[in-house]
Formats: C-alpha cells, sequence, structure tokens
C-alpha cells in the first residue's frame, strides 16, 4: 500500500521569509501524481500544486515550488517570500496516475507565519 | 461561478439517528468522493463514485451510505451503525481521470 509521510507536525516562518516542508511516499509504481494541498482556517482544500512523476523538472506555481527527488521518494513544497495568508495545513497526497479512486494524504503540517 | 457546495456547514446529531450531508457540483465533473477527516491525522476515503448510478467503498465506509442519482450530486448518509461519527466531512470532485480533486467547504457533525 503507498503511504505518505509528512515529518513535520508544525512549521513556523518569518513573513518574507522561506520555508520548506518535508513530504516522502512509498510506492511501487512508476507512474503517478503528487499533490501539494492548502487548508486554511476556512478548512476549505486548496490545490496549490501538482506534479506528474515522469516530469524531471520540478513544478512551479509563482512562490510556491516543489523539489521532487523520485529516486528518494522525496516531494518537498518551498514556500518563498512567506506570507501571512499562507498560515494554514497543508497537506501532501499521492495518487497512481490510472486510479483517482486512490488519492492517499498524509498527516498535515501546521504552517506558521509570524509577522 | 464553478465549484462544489456543501450542507450544511455545522450539523449536530443525537446518538441513534441518521443524517445526510449533501454535496452539489456544478464542475461537470464525472467522479466523486467523500472523506473524513479527523484531528491530527490526513483524509480517509469514505466513498467514491465515478458515473452516475454507481458507487464503490473507500477505506472506511461502514456505518456510511451514498447515492449517485444525478451526476451534480452525492450525498452522503451517517448511520446510527457508525460508532464515532464526529468528524469533519469533505466532498471532493474530478474529472474521471484527472489530475486533481477539487474540495468543497466541508461539513462538521458532531454527535451529542
Amino acid at each position: 500500500a503507498q503511504t505518505v509521510t509528512q515529518s513535520q507536525p508544525e512549521m513556523s516562518v518569518q513573513e518574507a521569509e522561506t520555508v520548506t516542508l518535508s513530504c516522502t511516499y512509498d510506492t511501487s509504481e512508476s507512474d503517478y501524481y503528487l499533490f501539494w494541498y492548502k487548508q486554511p482556517p476556512s478548512r476549505q482544500m486548496i490545490l496549490v500544486i501538482r506534479q506528474e512523476a515522469y516530469k524531471q523538472q520540478n513544478a512551479t506555481e509563482n512562490r510556491f515550488s516543489v523539489n521532487f527527488q523520485k529516486a528518494a521518494k522525496s516531494f518537498s513544497l518551498k514556500i518563498s517570500d512567506s506570507q501571512l495568508g499562507d498560515a494554514a495545513m497543508y497537506f501532501c497526497a499521492y495518487r497512481v496516475m490510472y486510479n483517482n479512486n486512490d488519492m492517499r494524504f498524509g498527516a498535515g503540517t501546521r504552517l506558521t507565519v509570524k509577522p | 461561478d464553478g465549484g462544489i457546495t456543501q450542507s450544511p456547514k455545522y450539523l449536530f446529531r443525537k446518538e441513534g439517528q441518521n443524517v445526510t450531508l449533501s454535496c452539489e457540483q456544478n464542475l461537470n465533473h464525472d467522479a466523486m468522493y467523500w472523506y473524513r477527516q479527523d484531528p491530527g491525522q490526513g483524509l480517509r476515503l469514505i466513498y467514491y463514485s465515478q458515473i452516475v448510478n454507481d458507487f464503490q467503498k473507500g477505506d472506511i465506509a461502514e456505518g456510511y451510505s451514498v447515492s449517485r442519482e444525478k451526476k451534480e450530486s452525492f450525498p452522503l448518509t451517517v448511520t446510527s451503525a457508525q460508532k464515532n461519527p464526529t468528524a469533519f466531512y469533505l466532498c471532493a470532485s474530478s474529472v474521471r481521470q484527472g489530475n486533481g480533486q477539487f474540495f468543497g467547504p466541508g461539513t462538521r457533525l458532531t454527535v451529542l
């Protein structure tokens, strides 16, 4: 079974600084997707960024970027120029490419942004 | 605007009662999902549906039931058989083989 591990239950960052959230996963598949979701206090899950495993280039979305290390099964999220609105729970998720029914989530990392 | 709506936002239930959570989407997505979220844990899949009139159990389906009579709607019933129903419930949808799920705002269910 695929598992997703987020080893940092909580992280904090100073406003305007950079923070990296860690995620590792376990799988025997070669084709899959990885995601980072943000859950602010409103509790709505928002897709932040996604990465296709077959792509070597790391995905970026404005201030959000990932460091995808396929061999190491690592998928970290870097938030640059952190803003107060980035404070939220962040969940890493994985699913096999051809099975949209089996998305696996990590336990989450709570990010605090200090003014 | 396209999106997913869930109602109600907060729901209180007495022990022994069934309760139904609503989930509607106007994104024209084929697939819909129900997740449960407990404190300190990630999301766990309850049920999913890839097409109308078809649905499958997820990891924690016991004590729950669903229906999919319309593409837009995927209601979840929490039955009295669910031993610990107090949780936050999230509905999601996606295109059938899409590469991301889109979530509703959630329903917080509390059993009194």
